[in-house]
This record gives structure tokens, C-alpha cells and sequence, in this order.
């Protein structure tokens, strides 16, 4: 699976969009982009995932990059409770290889 | 459905001792792995399964073993704890097909003294 870097932390008013990026320069054509978020201790949560058009779930937007090199993942109206860690993978969606690495993430602070 | 199920959720060991973290998952999901994290180093891979009787290790397999007899059950085992192992563990499952969402437990967190 490919290396994925995450700024370590970001900041975001409640209301206000969060916009956070991540790089995947070396990604296959094969390797799909996953977000998750993990609150506090809890386990991560699947947020979305995408290829290489943009997606749109009822908790996120995904901007993929036309290279594929970097992709944003979008909060549109942050709330206090989006304040997570918020995790960037790829990795080949199903049927082969397994081995699913996780980095640092970002770690989002939604200010009231 | 329960989804992935963890236990215990709190263990306390002395260095030395053997113990198991259980992990079973009722979705019939072909992939199992094992996550630890520390502060400020993220999750980290240990070992993985993508079926009955094939395991292979992670980023962090060393003092740690799996076995996967059933499709349901992936146990942990720590033949001999240490003070390094002081961890949260993370046990996810994902099926080999679909959309390859990974399903996480709720965490168990070891404490080696």
C-alpha cells in the first residue's frame, strides 16, 4: 500500500467548512483513497472513499486530485462533535492483497 | 449484529505473564488484523488474516502471535508481556469484496508493568 502524508494538526470554527488535505503521490491505479476518524479513544470510523471522482456521503465530501496525487476530504458545516483525528489511507479496495497501514492522521480541532 | 467485539477491555499484567486479546466479528469478513497505538505514533499494523489458516505479519509483529482456525475469530497472543507492549489494541475486519471498509472494535487497553 502507498505512503500517504497529513498535515499533524488543523484547526476549524464550528460552522465553517473543514478542509482537510492529504499527498498519496505514489499511488497505483488500483489503490482507492479512505478516509476514517477516530473520537477520542474510540475505535476509527469509516467516513468515505473514492478512485478518482469526486464523492459525496451524508457525512463528507472527497475531492481526488486529477493526478490522483493528493485528495481533500471536506466537512461542510464543521460541529464540536468532528473534533478527531482524521485518518488519510489508500489501499486496494477488495479481492486482493491485504496489508492496510495507517499513518499519524490529522488531528482536527473544531473551535466554538 | 454486534460487528467486531473485543475482550477484555482492560487488562492489567505483570512482565512476563502470557495473555490473549480476543477479537471475533459476526459479518463473515474474510480480512482480520490487529492494530496497536501509542501516543503520537498513530495505528500501527501488527499482524493481519485475509482467511482461515493465512495470517501474515504487520509493521509491528515481533512478541506478538496469531492464529486464524475460524473465519469469525482472530486472537492476539502475548507470550510473554513487556512494558512495551503497554498499548491500546485495535482488532478491524473488512470484507474481500464490496467496498473495503474497514470495521473496527472498540479497543483493548493493556497495562504491563
Amino acid at each position: 500500500d502507498a505512503k500517504t502524508t497529513q498535515p499533524t494538526s488543523m484547526d476549524c470554527a464550528e460552522g465553517r467548512a473543514a478542509n482537510l488535505p492529504c499527498n498519496h503521490s505514489t499511488i497505483s491505479g488500483n489503490e482507492y483513497v479512505y478516509w476514517y476518524r477516530q473520537i477520542h479513544s474510540q475505535g476509527p470510523q469509516y467516513i468515505i472513499h473514492g478512485l478518482k471522482n469526486n464523492e459525496t456521503n451524508e457525512m463528507a465530501s472527497l475531492i481526488i486530485t486529477e493526478d490522483r496525487k493528493s485528495s481533500t476530504l471536506i466537512l461542510p458545516h464543521a460541529t464540536l462533535r468532528d473534533t478527531a483525528v482524521y485518518y488519510c489511507i489508500v489501499r486496494v479496495s477488495a479481492g486482493g492483497y491485504q496489508k492496510v497501514t495507517f499513518g499519524i492522521g490529522t488531528k482536527l480541532q473544531v473551535i466554538p | 449484529n454486534a460487528g467486531v467485539t473485543q475482550t477484555p477491555k482492560f487488562q492489567v499484567l505483570k512482565t512476563g505473564q502470557s495473555m490473549t486479546l480476543q477479537c471475533a466479528q459476526d459479518m463473515n469478513h474474510e480480512y482480520m488484523s490487529w492494530y496497536r497505538q501509542d501516543p503520537g505514533m498513530g495505528l500501527r499494523l501488527i499482524h493481519y488474516s485475509v482467511g482461515a489458516g493465512i495470517t501474515d505479519q504487520g509493521e509491528v509483529p515481533n512478541g506478538y502471535n496469531v492464529s486464524r482456525s475460524t473465519t469469525e475469530d482472530f486472537p492476539l497472543r502475548l507470550l510473554s508481556a513487556a512494558p512495551s507492549q503497554t498499548s491500546v489494541y485495535f482488532c478491524a475486519s473488512s470484507p474481500l469484496r464490496g467496498s473495503g471498509e474497514l470495521f473496527f472494535g472498540e479497543g483493548s487497553r493493556l497495562t504491563v508493568l
